[in-house]
């Protein structure tokens, strides 16, 4: 069964507009990492935020998480229409493993 | 980073056939590999984890008689869909790391399976 959820499902902003996408998920966890996907294609790996982290930054992406709420949030600053695509986040919930449990997804639209 | 490929890219056959799906680390060694399965604008679903040299380990729910995985190398494991059905049509993909030590998992760039 999937970790948890991510909301919205789907985003469609203006190019140059901030996007925020959330994501809770149900266990503790060791890390939260956020991938993206463009259309029919492999995932690209953003950003991680280890448990003991409260926010990271890398470019135009702000990732926060709350471990008390068990919810993270991936920000996207000036969007352009190539960060148009699927964001999804991931966590990993076994101790000293690799395996990830994957969000539903949010279908980010960027309108030039 | 490092590379992950898989092959083919896509494929169509017919219902009843079996299909073999390659998932290569092309600059890393890779002990373990995961497989997951997409269906169309929903997230991923993992299948099993693919150890090298030893049997897969398959989530709740996937029958490992139907998708049979084999890491024979620590280049290479690769999924069999056997006795395709329509119901299999699906998108799969392949991850994996460098080492036991990495947290970000490095993705092929998927295979779409039709089955007629």
């Amino acid at each position: 069964s999937q970790q948890g959820e991510e909301d919205p499902q789907a985003l469609s902003i203006q190019e140059g507009e901030n996007a925020t996408m959330n994501c809770s998920y149900k266990t503790s966890i060791n890390n939260l990492q956020w991938y993206r996907q463009n259309s029919g294609r492999g995932l690209v790996h953003l950003i991680l935020i280890r448990s003991n982290e409260r926010e990271k930054h890398s470019g135009r992406l702000r990732v926060t998480l709350d471990t008390s709420k068990k919810s993270s949030s991936l920000l996207i600053t000036a969007s352009r229409a190539a960060d148009t695509a699927s964001y999804f986040c991931a966590t990993d919930v076994i101790q000293g493993a690799q395996k990830l449990v994957f969000g539903q997804g949010t279908r980010l639209t960027i309108n030039p | 980073g490092a590379v992950v490929s898989q092959h083919p890219s896509w494929v169509i056959c017919k219902s009843g056939t079996s299909v073999k799906i390659e998932c290569r680390s092309l600059d890393f060694q890779a002990t373990t590999m995961f497989w997951y399965r997409q269906f169309p604008k929903q997230s991923l679903m993992l299948m099993a984890t693919s150890n090298e040299g030893s049997k897969a380990t398959y989530e709740q729910g996937v029958e490992k008689d139907k998708f049979l995985i084999n890491h024979a190398s620590l280049t290479l494991s690769t999924l069999t869909v056997t006795s395709a059905h329509p119901e299999d049509s699906s998108f799969y993909i392949c991850s994996s790391s460098p080492d036991l030590g990495y947290n970000e998992q490095f993705f092929g760039p998927g295979t779409r399976l039709t089955v007629l």
